[in-house]
């Protein structure tokens, strides 16, 4: 089975301090997904990256950054924590490769960080 | 623009209703995934589903059954006979054809089912 394990389950950080966020994966994807969720809003994406040192932005970028130096490992950084970033955060990763002659896109979710900055 | 939209937020049913859960999307890809994702109280979302857009057969899984219409661009959720186990939240999501492997997911549905 697939398995994405996020390095905590619950963090609490005052504001201005430097946080990372760790997800690996073990099922050697390509793709790997950091979002947010919050009441009303469902997941959004703040990045993503299809392969090792490469990294797109997504909807909700700003404040964050990633790294990803190792296929298996993709780690969002934030740079100078803020209330506003008290959030759900959810690491996901899914295979390029085609199955049957589709990509299927499906994901497969850690089981979050609820991070709090006070 | 792609989008997803759950326009149900909470839905409350007690043990052994039926329920439906709506989905619709937009797209402007003629080719494209939805799925359906479940994320009980342990915060892990589950896969349940993936349909493509040539594929508009409804789908029953045990007490779970999907409506894709193309023509409402909507991919509905029924539980039928509902359980405890069932309360989580649901989320809707549509896939972008392009292989960036990118998710485009509603806002999610609370369902609490009663005993």
């Amino acid at each position: 089975d697939v398995k994405v394990t996020q390095s905590s389950r619950y963090l609490v950080k005052r504001t201005g301090e430097k946080v990372f966020l760790e997800c690996v994966q073990d099922m050697d994807h390509e793709n790997m997904f950091w979002y947010r969720q919050d009441p009303g809003l469902g997941l959004r994406l703040i990045y993503f990256s299809y392969d090792v040192k490469m990294k797109e932005k997504g909807d909700i970028p700003e404040g964050y950054s990633v790294s990803r130096e190792k296929k298996e490992r993709f780690s969002l950084i934030l740079e100078s924590a803020s209330t506003n970033q008290t959030s759900m955060y959810l690491c996901a990763s899914s295979s390029l490769r085609l199955a049957g002659g589709e990509n299927y896109n499906e994901q497969f979710f850690g089981p979050g960080t609820r991070l709090t900055v006070l | 623009a792609q989008k997803v939209t759950q326009a149900q937020t909470e839905i409350s049913v007690v043990e052994k209703e039926d329920v439906t859960l709506d989905c619709v999307y937009e797209t402007r890809d003629t080719t494209y995934y939805l799925f359906w994702y479940k994320q009980p109280p342990s915060g892990e979302l589950v896969f349940l589903i993936r349909r493509n857009s040539f594929d508009e057969q409804n789908e029953i899984s045990g007490r779970y059954s999907w409506n894709f219409q193309k023509s409402t661009s909507s991919f509905n959720f029924t539980i039928t006979a509902s359980q405890v186990v069932d309360s989580a939240v649901y989320f809707c999501a549509l896939s972008e054809w392009r292989n960036t492997g990118k998710l485009i997911f509603g806002q999610g549905t609370t369902l609490q089912v009663k005993p």
